[in-house]
C-alpha cells in the first residue's frame, strides 16, 4: 500500500469554480500535513499545512483534515488560471521525524 | 533572507561518469534533505542530513551518496550514472526537530545523462 495517495487527475475547472484535491495516507501515527504546489519547471512551494482535525484557511485555500478518515484535502475557492499547477500532498510519517512523504501529486488546470 | 540554493542548475553528464549536486540551507537550518523527481514518478526520497549526520536515507543504490558540512551546506554525489538517473534533483532545508515546520526547496539541479 502506497503511504501517500493523490489521485491521478488531471483535474479541469473553469475559472471562478471550486477546486477540490483529495489525498489519503497510510500512516495512522502522521502527525503533519502539507500542501506544496508545484509550478512546470519549478521547485515545489508549500502553500499550507495542517495539524489538527477540522479545517484551516488562508485566503482562497482551505486544508482540510480528518485523521480517522486519514484524509486530507485542499479546497481552492475562485480559481484563477494562474493556480493551473501540480498539486503535492505530503505527510510526515510516523517514527521519521520531520521527514515528509510525498503523494505523486494531482495536475490542476483551470480553464478561463 | 536567502533562500536555499543549489548548483549547478543543469549538469549534462555522460553514463557512467560522476556527478556532484550542491546545497546551501537557508541561515539556521540544520537539516537538508535530497529528493529526486524523475519524469512521472514524484518525488522520490534520498537522503536526510542534519547536523553533519546522515539520518535516513530512500531506497536508492550506494552509488547514491552525499554528506554535510559543518556549515550544513551539503552534497550529493551520483557515481557511476545511468540513463534513468535522469531527473530534477531537490534539495529542501528545515529546523532540526520542527517537523510542523515543512520544507523549503530549493530551485533544483536538472541533471541529464547521456
Amino acid at each position: 500500500q502506497k503511504e501517500v495517495e493523490q489521485n491521478s487527475g488531471p483535474l479541469s475547472v473553469p475559472e471562478g469554480a471550486i477546486a477540490s484535491l483529495n489525498c489519503t495516507y497510510s500512516d495512522r501515527g502522521s502527525q503533519s500535513f502539507f500542501w506544496y504546489r508545484q509550478y512546470s519547471g519549478k521547485s515545489p512551494e508549500l502553500i499550507m499545512s495542517i495539524y489538527s482535525n477540522g479545517d484551516k484557511e488562508d485566503g482562497r485555500f482551505t486544508a482540510q483534515l480528518n485523521k480517522a478518515s486519514q484524509y486530507v484535502s485542499l479546497l481552492i475557492r475562485d480559481s484563477q488560471p494562474s493556480d493551473s499547477a501540480t498539486y503535492l500532498c505530503a505527510v510526515t510519517i510516523s517514527g521519521a521525524n520531520s521527514k515528509l512523504t510525498f503523494g505523486k501529486g494531482i495536475t490542476l488546470s483551470v480553464r478561463p | 533572507e536567502a533562500g536555499v540554493t543549489q548548483s549547478p542548475t543543469h549538469l549534462i553528464k555522460t553514463r557512467g561518469q560522476q556527478a556532484t549536486l550542491r546545497c546551501s540551507p537557508i541561515s539556521g537550518h540544520t537539516s537538508v534533505y535530497w529528493y529526486q523527481q524523475a519524469l512521472g514518478l514524484g518525488l522520490q526520497f534520498l537522503l536526510w542530513y542534519d547536523e553533519g549526520e546522515e539520518r535516513n536515507r530512500g531506497n536508492f543504490p550506494p552509488r547514491f551518496s552525499g554528506r554535510q558540512f559543518p556549515n550544513y551546506s551539503s552534497e550529493l554525489n551520483v557515481n557511476a550514472l545511468e540513463l534513468e538517473d535522469s531527473a530534477l534533483y531537490l534539495c529542501a532545508s528545515s529546523p532540526t526537530g520542527r517537523p510542523n515546520y515543512g520544507y523549503t526547496f530549493g530551485s533544483g539541479t536538472r541533471l541529464t545523462v547521456v
